[in-house]
This record gives structure tokens, C-alpha cells and sequence, in this order.
């Protein structure tokens, strides 16, 4: 089983440069989930997602986007990137039955 | 606004000691507490409360909830290297229309020494 799996594992960008960082499960759960992590922060919340078709806020969403496009894939995109958006990005899924949550490998970005 | 606190922030112990993690948390329409384990990469799952009272056991790590003091503690007894990592506490809330939050504390990185 894959599980989550996010792509790519490691980008660098320059600032004002655009990406998406896909992510993608293949356990049939309905939630999902992206957070950054950053030294001494733990895991903050960007965006999530109940269910296909919807998609909410968390607590940092400021210069990002997400699309559910599937009930397998939630990708995170940022139009404009800046400095303050180097970090490690985590993507998550868990079912609407409140199991664990699932998290991939991660992404390493770097904005410079 | 959801608050998770951890503490301590960071711990070094010694092999064979016996440590206590701890989380608070303040949440609206709390559903669960869940404990992860960090080491270089994507946390991994070590236990989800519930219910107060009830200690949920595996191996040498235990832990419980109190959700009327509103905290929960992460106890590792016969402490290894292999336990070094980043301990992550996250509580889920319902946040309406069928949707759930995770929210995490800033964790605990404990280092043990040989």
C-alpha cells in the first residue's frame, strides 16, 4: 500500500515563482489535510478538506490555494512565492470515522 | 481560538529513565486527543484518547486523558535511544458540516543518551 504519497520530496523556488505540491491516497479516507511545519512551530494547519467538493481554511492560509479534485488527491498551490513560505509541508488524510491521521513523506521547499 | 500546549518544549534523559510528556489544550467541540511520534520525517501514530481515565497501553509507552482538567500525558518508562524524537500531542474538534480539525502543539523533543 502507498498510503500518502506527496510530490516532489524536495523543490526550490525563487521568490514570485508559482507551484502546486501534489498530494495524493489511496485509502479511500474522505478527509484530508495540509499543514507546514517549521522549526519549534509543530504542525500548523493551512488547509483541509471534509470531503471531495469542499475545502476550509485552517490557520494559516495566507498565500495559498488547494483544490479536492478527487476524493484521492488534494493539491496545494502557491501563485506567488516568498521566502516566508520555506518549509516542510505535510499532507494528510484519515477517515470521517475519527482513526489516526496518515501523513506523507513530506515536501522540502525552498523559496530564495 | 484552539490552543495545544506542550510541555517541556525539549528533555534529555539518560537510557533506562522514565519520562513524562504533557498537553494541554483549550477546543471547542472536542472529539479526540491523538499522540504522534517524530523522528526524521512524517509523524507516525502512537495512540488516540477519547474517553478520560482510560490509560491506553503499548509496550513501554502509555498515556491519558483528563478532559476535565482538560490535559493529557505521554509516559515512556525504560527510556531507549531509539526513543529520541519529536513527540507531537493534536486534538480533534468537530468544526461543523461533518468536518474535523487536527490541531497540534509545538512538541516535545526528547533526546536520550546512551
Amino acid at each position: 500500500n502507498a498510503g500518502v504519497t506527496q510530490t516532489p520530496k524536495f523543490q526550490v523556488l525563487k521568490t514570485g515563482q508559482s507551484m502546486t505540491l501534489q498530494c495524493a491516497q489511496d485509502m479511500n479516507h474522505n478527509s484530508m489535510y495540509w499543514y507546514r511545519q517549521d522549526p519549534g512551530m509543530g504542525l500548523r494547519l493551512i488547509y483541509y478538506s471534509a470531503s471531495e467538493g469542499t475545502t476550509d481554511k485552517g490557520e494559516v492560509p495566507n498565500g495559498y490555494n488547494v483544490s479536492r479534485l478527487n476524493k484521492r488527491e488534494f493539491s496545494l498551490r502557491l501563485e506567488s512565492a516568498a521566502p516566508s513560505q520555506t518549509s516542510v509541508y505535510f499532507c494528510a488524510s484519515r477517515t470521517i470515522l475519527n482513526t489516526e491521521a496518515f501523513f506523507g513523506q513530506g515536501t522540502r521547499l525552498t523559496v530564495v | 481560538e484552539d490552543k495545544v500546549v506542550q510541555s517541556p518544549l525539549s528533555l534529555v534523559v539518560h537510557e533506562g529513565d522514565t519520562v513524562t510528556l504533557n498537553c494541554s489544550y483549550e477546543v471547542t467541540n472536542f472529539r479526540s486527543l491523538l499522540w504522534y511520534k517524530q523522528e526524521k520525517k512524517a509523524p507516525t501514530f502512537l495512540f488516540m484518547l477519547t474517553s478520560s481515565g482510560i490509560e491506553k497501553k503499548s509496550g513501554r509507552l502509555s498515556s491519558i486523558l483528563d478532559k476535565k482538567e482538560l490535559f493529557s500525558i505521554l509516559n515512556i518508562t525504560a527510556t531507549q535511544t531509539g526513543d529520541s524524537a519529536v513527540y507531537l500531542c493534536a486534538v480533534e474538534r468537530y468544526s461543523g458540516a461533518g468536518s474535523y480539525q487536527l490541531t497540534f502543539g509545538k512538541g516535545t523533543k526528547l533526546s536520550v543518551i546512551p
